[in-house]
């Protein structure tokens, strides 16, 4: 199987700052790439996601950086509030096939 | 917009006993997808659905784990005869057709084996 791995597995962030949650993927043939969060209970919620051709993406708060040099892939979150405290996985698309890292759990401190 | 529907929400059986999962995905999406999520990691898919026919299927454990999708709409996934390692939770999601699309993600069902 594929090796799609988050280098922290927990980070602890104050309210208002700013998170970076990263990932590093072992396929270098990826061509898609995707942030969930998932809170306790629920499914996997969609945050952002980049294709291979694209080096940043921005969204609401968020910003994904892809390095395909290194294989890397991280997360900045701006102004990190207690609603984001969640587990966050990267996932990357091969083929058919996603491949889910192992998550990082991000606890924001009020 | 209704979401992804799964039951049942949690599930006990001993092992060597049958169960089924059912998932109903958004109205109009083509593609849906079972996944499996074992406590601490991520989920990991185990078929892919696109309306009815099967696109991926090789994380699937065939000799023990079966899932249909007949009219292209609902879908169940089934495991005879469950082992202990199967206790997980069972996420369905679906899209609209093509992978990069979004994926929207059920709630799951919490499958616990004794």
């Amino acid at each position: 199987g594929e090796s799609v791995g988050l280098h922290l597995p927990t980070l602890s962030v104050q309210e208002g700052d700013n998170s970076i949650i990263n990932c590093a993927y072992s396929n270098s043939a990826s061509d898609y790439f995707i942030w969930y969060k998932q809170e306790s209970g629920k499914g996997p919620q969609f945050i952002i996601d980049i294709r291979s051709n694209m080096d940043k993406r921005q969204g609401q708060r968020v910003t994904v950086l892809l390095n395909k040099t290194v294989k890397h892939l991280s997360l900045q979150i701006a102004a990190t509030q207690p609603g984001d405290s969640a587990v966050y996985f990267c996932a990357e698309n091969t083929g058919n096939q996603f491949y889910f890292g192992t998550g990082t759990s991000l606890t924001v401190i009020p | 917009e209704a979401g992804v529907a799964q039951s049942p929400r949690y599930k006990i059986i001993e092992k060597r006993q049958s169960v089924a999962f059912w998932c109903n995905p958004i109205s109009g999406h083509a593609t849906l997808y079972w996944y499996q999520q074992i406590l601490g990691q991520g989920p990991k898919l185990l078929i892919q659905f696109q309306n009815n026919g099967v696109v991926d299927d090789s994380q699937l454990p065939k000799d023990r784990f079966s899932a249909e999708r007949l009219k292209g709409v609902d879908s169940t996934l089934k495991i005879q005869p469950a082992k202990l390692e199967d206790s997980a939770v069972y996420l369905c999601a679906s899209s609209l057709v093509h992978i990069f699309n979004e994926q929207f993600f059920g709630p799951g069902t919490r499958l616990t084996v004794l």
